[in-house]
């Protein structure tokens, strides 16, 4: 199974602030990555497919880069709203794998 | 409108066994790959198992092979997720989910608990 290696597993950030999360995967997937964002109590919701693709609705402060092995969410000026966790998910092939997560904590 | 509802959720002892469903409406069901993901209390996102639109092909998380089978009802635009053996580790709340590019839908999720 493709390992999805994420980091950090938390930040602590302010309002304004850039912020960037990466994902590695063990081997190769192209460009198959989205980029998930969750709050407490909710389900996932999906803010960037294809590595690098924006989802419709989501603010365009969100962007995705990367293919292969190496992938970023890079957030441009963090919101209040934006405080959640992060997870990558690699879908190239099965079994689907999550990256560990991203918590972006209020400094 | 897609909706994906969940159901079948609650608690049981270890060793039980469980059978979700998940009621798709508003696409074509048939036609698409659908996918149980879970979450355990306080901890990440865990993909369990992935069924093709026809039925003929299903995966499965290490985690859950040889316990859970995936099934689906294209008639009834049901999912299904037949749970057995059940330990204290597959205590999450389970969610149905329709991924497929830019369409990404996840239901509300069903509790599942497993205790003595």
């Amino acid at each position: 199974a493709i390992q999805m290696t994420q980091s950090p597993s938390s930040l602590s950030a302010s309002v304004g602030d850039r912020v960037t999360i990466t994902c590695r995967a063990s081997q190769g997937i192209r460009n198959d990555l989205g980029w998930y964002q969750q709050k407490p109590g909710k389900a996932p919701k999906l803010l960037i497919y294809t590595a690098s693709s924006l989802q419709s609705g989501v603010p365009s402060r969100f962007s995705g880069s990367g293919s292969g092995t190496d992938f970023t969410l890079t957030i441009s000026s963090l919101q209040p709203e934006d405080f959640a966790t992060y997870y990558c998910l690699q879908d190239h092939n099965y079994p689907w794998t999550f990256g560990q997560g991203t918590k972006v904590e209020i400094k | 409108e897609v909706q994906l509802l969940e159901s079948g959720g609650g608690l049981l002892q270890p060793g039980g066994s469980l059978r979700l469903s998940c009621a798709a409406s508003g696409f074509t069901f048939s036609s698409y790959a659908m996918s149980w993901v879970r979450q355990a209390p306080g901890k990440g996102l865990e993909w369990v198992s992935a069924i093709v639109g026809s039925g003929a092909r299903t995966y499965y998380a290490d985690s859950v092979k040889g316990r859970f089978t995936i099934s689906r009802d294209n008639s009834k635009n049901t999912l299904y997720l037949q749970m057995q053996s059940l330990r204290a580790d597959d205590t999450a709340i389970y969610y149905c989910a329709w991924r497929s590019g830019w369409r990404d839908f996840w239901g509300q999720g069903t509790l599942v608990t497993v205790s003595s």
